[in-house]
């Protein structure tokens, strides 16, 4: 079975701008999470889809918005980007009703 | 917000000795999960371990939980060098699958 694949792998962008970030999990998984990931925060959760719903959603203003197609491909977009917002983005696949979570390689976002 | 704090925030260690972090978190959990992070990349999940359960083993991994203290401890025997990497902890958030994650714990083991 292939991995959780995310695309792009980097991706550097200015300040003000808006940026999609792509997520497919593992065949069959439905639910996917979005984590941020950065050296002074660590791995915070950003939101969890399952079957086109948002199911959860972490402390992250609004800028942060997600999506789940009906093949379970989600997206993340950050609107008005911000200094801060550099991290490396975390996607993550898992089966309905299980804990253990697959997660991507990541795309590392840059903003200057 | 952080659920776990790992302890030590890094951890060096020759090849063949052991390696041992803990984990300390604050609310009730269904389970607490291990995950390793080879240089910024994916995570890879190690174990999990219930709340009912006391004491898990999976290859050279050991883990305990205490849920009267609120921790746990990932021992790993006979390290290698290619155990080098970060290990985070991971409880479950709210409903649905989300994990809370510690800050992790920077093993570097040398030969």
């Amino acid at each position: 079975k292939a991995g959780v694949t995310q695309t792009p792998r980097y991706l550097i962008k200015t300040r003000g701008q808006q940026v999609t970030l792509s997520c497919s999990p593992i065949s069959g998984h439905r639910s996917v999470s979005w984590y941020q990931q950065t050296p002074g925060q660590g791995l915070q959760f950003l939101f969890e889809y399952f079957s086109e719903t948002q199911r959860n959603k972490g402390n992250f203003p609004g800028r942060f918005s997600g999506r789940q197609f009906s093949n379970s491909r989600s997206e993340m977009n950050v609107s008005t980007l911000e200094l801060g917002d550099s991290a490396l983005y975390l996607c993550a696949s898992t089966v309905d009703g299980a804990w253990e979570q697959f997660f991507g390689p990541g795309t590392r976002l840059t903003v200057l | 917000s952080q659920q776990g704090e790992e302890d030590p925030q890094a951890l060096s260690i020759q090849e063949g000795e052991n390696a041992t972090m803990n984990c300390s978190y604050k609310t009730s959990i269904n389970n607490l999960q291990w995950y390793r992070q080879n240089s910024g990349r994916g995570l890879v999940h190690l174990i999990l371990i219930r709340s009912n359960e006391r004491e898990k083993h999976s290859g050279r991994l050991r883990v305990t939980l205490d849920t009267s203290k609120k921790s746990s401890s990932l021992l790993i025997t006979a390290s290698r060098a290619a155990d080098t990497a970060s290990y985070f902890c991971a409880t479950d958030h709210q409903a649905g699958t989300a994990l809370i994650f510690g800050k992790g714990t920077t093993l570097s083991v040398s030969s």
